[in-house]
């Protein structure tokens, strides 16, 4: 069975300042990953994803990630953060043979200090 | 504008109360989904549905039932069985496969 770790369940940091969210997973199979962004009292919305190809993925609003299949590992990293980057971020994955389940890590809330 | 809404926002019920939750999606999608989010604790899943008229029980099932009559709507009944209702409920639909989830806004249940 899958299961996705996220390391840290809080990270404080500075406006402007670089952050890195971590990700590590666990699966037999080959797998899918993502990272969602979830504000107060809102659904989760995706900020990017890894199905194939390059390890590097672009997301939106200025995320990057990159999927390391030895370490199994999907960090999420940004090189300049924003007040509004304030919010929890969920690492995701789905296995190839699980028709779509996905599981979700418990979360890292990333809080940005002016 | 394509999207998943949740209905209500804020649900009230008082403890040993069937309440039924709404998810309606317009994007067309084959599967839907329903977690529960409890602080700290991540997503987890409770019910899914792949097809009209199928569903499957998630980690954390009981106490809960769901209906799909129609590929738009899968509304989620918390029973009075489930022993702790209080909590942020989220539905989410995605293309059959291994595609990212939409989710709605989500529906805040507090049972007094």
């Amino acid at each position: 069975a899958q299961s996705v770790t996220q390391l840290d369940s809080q990270v404080p940091v500075f406006e402007e300042a670089p952050v890195e969210l971590r990700c590590n997973y666990s699966s037999s199979v080959s797998v899918y990953l993502f990272w969602y962004v979830q504000y107060p009292n809102q659904g989760l919305q995706l900020l990017l994803k890894y199905l194939s190809g390059s390890t590097l993925v672009k997301g939106i609003n200025g995320f990057e990630a990159e999927f390391n299949k030895s370490q199994t590992s999907f960090h999420l990293r940004k090189p300049s953060v924003h007040i509004s980057d304030t919010a929890e971020y969920f690492c995701a994955v789905i296995e190839f043979t699980n028709a779509g389940k996905s599981t979700f890590g418990d979360g890292t809330t990333l809080t940005v200090k002016p | 504008d394509g999207g998943i809404t949740q209905s209500p926002k804020y649900l009230f019920r008082k403890e040993g109360q069937n309440v039924t939750l709404s998810c309606e999606q317009n994007l067309n999608h084959d599967a839907m989904y329903w977690y529960r989010q409890d602080p700290g604790q991540g997503l987890r899943l409770i019910y899914y549905s792949q097809i009209v008229n199928d569903f499957q029980k998630g980690d954390i099932a009981e106490g809960y039932s769901v209906s799909r009559e129609k590929k738009e709507s899968f509304p989620l009944t918390v029973t009075s069985a489930q022993k702790n209702p209080t909590a942020f409920y989220l539905c989410a639909s995605s293309w059959t496969g291994n595609t990212e989830a939409f989710f709605g806004q989500g529906t805040r249940l507090t049972v007094v």
